[in-house]
């Protein structure tokens, strides 16, 4: 069983479109994530979720908006996309607690080219 | 606000040899410290983390990392590397200013190993 799971994997459109990132994580955690990790493989949070609450959010452009609803899902859809929005988007969940350090476990990636 | 310094970009070695790879980060208070591994075309799967406790830190794969305050690093180490550890390292961290929700990367370490 995938622990931390996001759909499309693969996704290719043309500039201008609308797209949606899903996510469902199955470890009970409560808090979810979404990364970035652009072409020379740098990560940088986007956002993070508590129990569908918008906790942080990384002054991302307001054509992404995540959606939360209920704590197992965290979906992210990207309005009139952008060539520079070709990325690997990952999704994560954390454990909450000082014994697990909030320790952060991430899906598979979606993999997005704008064309 | 918290870096990661990941100084090598890519580093080559020979099967069955050891490897070091560095990570330093930039904090005064105390932080969480991870390394996670990124295998071609996956997603980043955790490899270890350092809380609290032993400095010396064991992990999946046979990898263990070193946590030194005074000279703030959290270097990875393996004595004796497979074909298979070829893959992009990150070292990441996470302090309290953020609860603990926010990873901040380093720019990524990428392992060669070769026969």
């Amino acid at each position: 069983d995938t622990a931390v799971s996001q759909t499309p994997k693969y996704l290719v459109t043309q500039m201008g479109n609308d797209k949606s990132i899903k996510c469902e994580q199955n470890l009970g955690h409560d808090t979810m994530y979404w990364y970035k990790q652009d072409s020379k493989k740098f990560l940088k949070i986007m956002f993070s979720y508590n129990n569908k609450e918008l906790i942080i959010n990384e002054t991302v452009p307001n054509r992404f908006s995540p959606k939360s609803p209920d704590k197992a899902h965290l979906n992210l859809h990207i309005n009139s996309l952008e060539l520079g929005d070709s990325a690997v988007y990952f999704c994560a969940s954390s454990e909450p607690g000082p014994r697990s350090g909030n320790t952060i476990y991430f899906g598979e990636g979606s993999w997005l080219t704008v064309v | 606000a918290q870096s990661v310094t990941q100084l090598d970009s890519q580093v080559p070695v020979f099967e069955e040899a050891p490897v070091e790879l560095r990570c330093n980060y930039s904090s005064s208070v105390s932080v969480y410290l991870f390394w996670y591994v990124q295998y071609p075309n996956q997603g980043l799967q955790l490899l270890l983390k350092y809380l609290s406790g032993s400095t010396l830190v064991k992990g999946i794969n046979g990898f263990e990392a070193e946590f030194n305050k005074s000279q703030t690093s959290f270097h990875l180490r393996k004595p004796s590397v497979h074909i298979s550890d070829t893959a992009e390292y990150f070292c990441a961290v996470s302090d309290p200013s953020t609860g603990f929700q926010k990873l901040v990367f380093g720019t990524g370490t990428r392992l060669l190993v070769s026969p």
